[in-house]
């Protein structure tokens, strides 16, 4: 439940390359799963979700993939920006529970 | 238009003291929550309301009050601040319970003294 994500460890890339942070979760049963983003002073903000029937799922310059069998989520940046450096979190929700829990975060830095 | 607001935005108290955050959202939204972040940024669910009625209170300390006159409101109330209740705290909301994307708003940033 609790044990989702990591300790916020920090990753930097060079602007122009391809970002991968990854998550892993507790809960077997957890069936939704969205990644946020967190810039400074700001509200974490929706980047893209992926239920349990599925293992991948595109969005603009963002892919989210899913193992179930080892519980790891991971989200994929391509084409880095200096926009995109924020703090990254990813969160479960088990089906019909009104309640996600949050990994603490990734730190991603976008060196120009 | 902001989705999600709360007021105020800082918040800066001495130990012991009464407070209250609001919070509003416009998206007509059923289900509201209380989230508190940590200094290592942890996000921890405090409360969740789903149509002015309480569904989740997260073993927080009776010091925490919430509570929502609508659907659109959920305020929070704190009795007797410790020092431990710094942090920041983000209210969210989300169309219906359960597995739906929650809107956040930007946070406030409760330092006690």
């Amino acid at each position: 439940g609790e044990n989702v994500g990591l300790h916020l460890p920090t990753l930097s890339v060079q602007e122009g390359d391809n970002s991968i942070i990854n998550c892993a979760y507790s809960n077997s049963a957890s069936d939704y799963f969205i990644w946020y983003k967190q810039e400074s002073g700001k509200g974490p903000q929706f980047i893209i979700d992926i239920r349990s029937n599925m293992d991948k799922r595109q969005g603009q310059r963002v892919t989210v993939l899913l193992n179930k069998t080892v519980k790891h989520l991971s989200l994929q940046i391509a084409a880095t920006q200096p926009g995109d450096s924020a703090v990254y979190f990813c969160a479960e929700n088990v089906f019909n529970f009104n309640k996600f829990y949050f990994g603490s975060g990734t730190k991603l830095n976008v060196k120009p | 238009d902001t989705a999600v607001s709360q007021t105020p935005k800082y918040l800066v108290t001495q130990m012991g003291n009464d407070k209250s955050i609001k919070c509003e959202q416009n998206l007509g939204h059923d289900t509201m929550y209380w989230y508190k972040q940590d200094s290592k940024k942890f996000l921890k669910i405090m409360f969740s309301y789903n149509n002015k009625e309480l569904i989740i209170n997260e073993t927080v300390p009776n010091r925490f009050s919430p509570k929502s006159p609508d659907k659109a409101h959920l305020n929070l109330h704190i009795n007797s601040l410790e020092l431990g209740d710094s942090a920041v705290y983000f209210c969210a909301s989300s169309l219906l319970m359960g597995p739906y994307e929650q809107y956040f708003g930007p946070g406030t940033r409760l330092t006690v003294t």
